[in-house]
């Protein structure tokens, strides 16, 4: 069955990077595109970006490009997101999800989500 | 970027009741790319509905999407014990966004 397992929670100070990663079972790791998002308390969930693992390519959210990236290993079936200069406003549960094999972005798989706090 | 507007924010039914949520583009949205999910408390969303009205695998038929262009609904027909959640929309184009959610609780 398909499974998104995700890295544990994370503390982190204002100004710090933070990796997540994204450990993928059940499916071809390769055909599939894999997205990050976020829910920050009493928010609406933000789209980070993507990663096609068959190819590297990549596609980032304008809000976050300048401090995002999302990398696939695919002898590990497993994407990672760094996200840098972290600030307060940072905090949230991140996501990993899955690229439906329909349309294209919708999101049929989901990781169980990652606390990362940011505070001083 | 397609700003998506949800209403209402909250609705309030009993089980057995039928639910409609709205889901509101702020731009036609091409293809019809919106989706719809549940979240319950702590869990990850679960995809319901993509394409504005294709219901995603193991879904039951009690959940229907519809709409058009700029304006895009979730029923639910007779709500189910398990459906009082929060539902999302999304649009799945090439930049995602997402509503602020309808929370359905019970009466």
């Amino acid at each position: 069955q398909v499974q998104l397992e995700q890295s544990g929670p994370q503390l982190k100070k204002p100004g710090a990077s933070v990796r997540i990663s994204c450990m993928t079972s059940g499916f071809t790791f390769t055909s599939y595109t894999l997205h990050w998002l976020r829910q920050a308390p009493g928010q609406k969930f933000e789209w980070l970006g993507w990663v096609n693992p068959g190819n590297g390519n990549t596609k980032y959210s304008q809000k976050f490009q300048a401090r995002v990236t999302i990398t696939a290993d695919t002898s590990a079936n497993t994407v990672h997101m760094d996200l840098t200069s972290l600030q307060s406003q940072d905090t949230a549960v991140y996501f990993c999800a899955r690229d439906g094999p329909w349309y294209g972005s919708e999101l049929d798989f989901w990781g169980q989500g990652t606390l990362v706090t940011v505070s001083s | 970027e397609i700003v998506l507007t949800q209403s209402p924010g909250t609705l309030s039914l009993s089980p057995g009741e039928s639910a409609t949520l709205s889901c509101r583009a702020s731009q036609t949205v091409g293809g019809n790319y919106i989706a719809w999910y549940q979240q319950k408390g702590g869990q990850p969303p679960k995809l319901l509905i993509y394409g504005a009205s294709r219901r995603a695998p193991g879904i039951a038929d009690r959940f229907s999407g519809s709409g058009s262009e700029t304006d895009f609904s979730l029923t639910i027909s007779g709500l189910e014990p398990e459906d009082f959640a929060v539902y999302v929309c999304q649009f799945h184009g090439p930049a995602l966004t997402f509503g602020g959610g309808t929370t359905v609780e019970i009466k």
